[in-house]
């Protein structure tokens, strides 16, 4: 049973075109993630949604943005991709924000900038 | 401020044997930890997780850890490398006043045949 879908799981865009990764869930937790990941390195957290509460990372660029829409569905927009952009991007929930609950993670959409 | 350190970014072992992937971290108050592991394109998945109680914790596929307060440690452990366990694993840690997690850079395991 899918718990953490992210679409596509592959992206090929141009650089400076925008893109949008989609991520959705059926765990109904109150907080979501994004990260980003590159080869051979940790994730790196962006920015979290508890609920409708946006909260970013200050060392995120402004080149990326985010929507939480519903409940369900998350989403990462990045604006004006460069070839720096390119990597895994992880979208994570977990049930609540102030307490030990692990966060599940969806496979990841690759993004490849072009 | 917390940080993770996972001595080993390349670690190999011969199918059968003992797996020990390390974990510390520096925190002045014991935080949450975890081990995730990830498959090639795959997500992040929980191996196993330590808040309070008992200090060995065992997860899936075999893996244990135990939290050391003293060491401040946090290793990963399996008695017998399956060729299955190929992946990268990640300790993380957690505050226990908030859900920031911190991510190790990563451990890279072999299993040789």
């Amino acid at each position: 049973d899918a718990m953490v879908i992210q679409n596509p799981r592959y992206q090929v865009t141009q650089f400076g075109k925008p893109v949008t990764l989609s991520c959705s869930q059926t765990l109904n937790h109150n907080v979501m993630y994004w990260y980003q990941q590159k080869s051979s390195q940790a994730p790196k957290l962006l920015f979290h949604y508890y609920d409708k509460d946006f909260n970013n990372e200050a060392d995120t660029p402004d080149n990326f943005q985010s929507r939480r829409p519903n409940t369900s569905f998350c989403f990462l927009d990045i604006r004006s991709p460069g070839l720096g952009d390119a990597a895994m991007y992880l979208c994570a929930t977990s049930r609540e924000r102030w307490d030990p609950y692990e966060q599940y993670f969806g496979p990841g959409t690759r993004l490849t900038v072009t | 401020a917390q940080s993770v350190t996972q001595l080993g970014s390349h670690v190999s072992v011969s199918e059968g044997a003992l797996v020990l992937l390390r974990c510390n971290y520096s925190s002045s108050v014991p935080p949450y930890l975890f081990w995730y592991v990830q498959y090639p394109n795959q997500g992040l998945q929980l191996l196993l997780k330590y808040t309070t109680g008992a200090t060995l914790v065992k997860g899936i596929n075999g893996f244990e850890a135990e939290f050391k307060k003293s060491e401040t440690s946090f290793h990963l452990t399996k008695p017998s490398a399956h060729m299955s366990d190929a992946a990268e694993y990640f300790c993380a840690v957690s505050p226990n006043t908030g859900n920031q997690f911190y991510f190790g850079t990563g451990t890279s395991l072999t299993v040789i045949p």
